[in-house]
């Protein structure tokens, strides 16, 4: 089952503008990823945020966690054309790190 | 940079055909999984690997095996290929330790049965 929920679904913005997305899940979590998918192709791993982590930055992405409201964000800066794609969030519920629940992504284009 | 390559891009198999998707890893990862995506249901687990002839069962195993015979390689097998079968198949790998965490994907394969 889809843990889980991306937001928005869709988001168009112009080349140069922030890009923000959210992710909320329902169960406690040991830790949650991000991932980007390019048209047709394979995923790939973007970050990952611990339980015990707020706020963690690589390049220009950075992605917040809130435990308490069970959501995190995703946050380009200084968004790309090439930063088209879509962006799924991922978690491992705590206690049980066998399983990886996804969402079902927010596709992201970034108009040039 | 590891590497997770699967052997076709794009397949077409008719229905009741024995159908095999290969993945290969070249970075010595315990860890192989095969997902399908399909659009409103997004990734979901078919199997996973965790080591040499060692699998378990994800959340669609119906219809599907898979094999795993050496370390880098890991096959799925689609004994008799239905149309509900159509879909885009995912595989990936991980580092022993990390479970879960960190997957690197393969490019996926877009296997039509018609």
């Amino acid at each position: 089952s889809q843990q889980g929920e991306e937001d928005p679904q869709a988001l168009s913005i112009q080349e140069g503008e922030n890009a923000t997305m959210n992710c909320s899940y329902k169960t406690s979590i040991n830790n949650l990823q991000w991932y980007r998918q390019n048209s047709g192709r394979g995923l790939v791993h973007l970050i990952l945020i611990r339980s015990n982590e707020r706020e963690k930055h690589s390049g220009r992405l950075r992605v917040t966690l809130d435990t308490s409201k069970k959501s995190s964000s995703l946050l380009i800066t200084a968004s790309r054309a090439a930063d088209t794609a879509s962006y799924f969030c991922a978690t491992i519920n705590a206690g049980n790190n066998r399983k990886l629940i996804w969402g079902l992504g927010t596709s992201l284009g970034v108009n040039p | 940079d590891v590497k997770v390559t699967q052997s076709s891009r794009y397949l077409v198999k008719r229905t009741g055909e024995k159908v095999f998707l290969e993945c290969v890893q070249d970075m010595d990862h315990e860890n192989m999984f095969w997902y399908r995506q399909d659009p409103g249901l997004g990734l979901r687990l078919i199997y996973f690997s965790y080591d040499v002839k060692m699998k378990e069962k994800g959340d669609i195993p119906e219809g599907y095996s898979v094999s795993r015979e050496k370390k880098e390689r890991f096959s799925l097998i689609l004994e008799s290929a239905s149309t509900n079968q159509t879909s885009m198949y995912l595989c990936a790998s991980s580092l022993g330790g990390q479970g879960y965490e960190k997957l690197f994907f393969g490019s996926g394969t877009q296997l039509s049965v018609l």
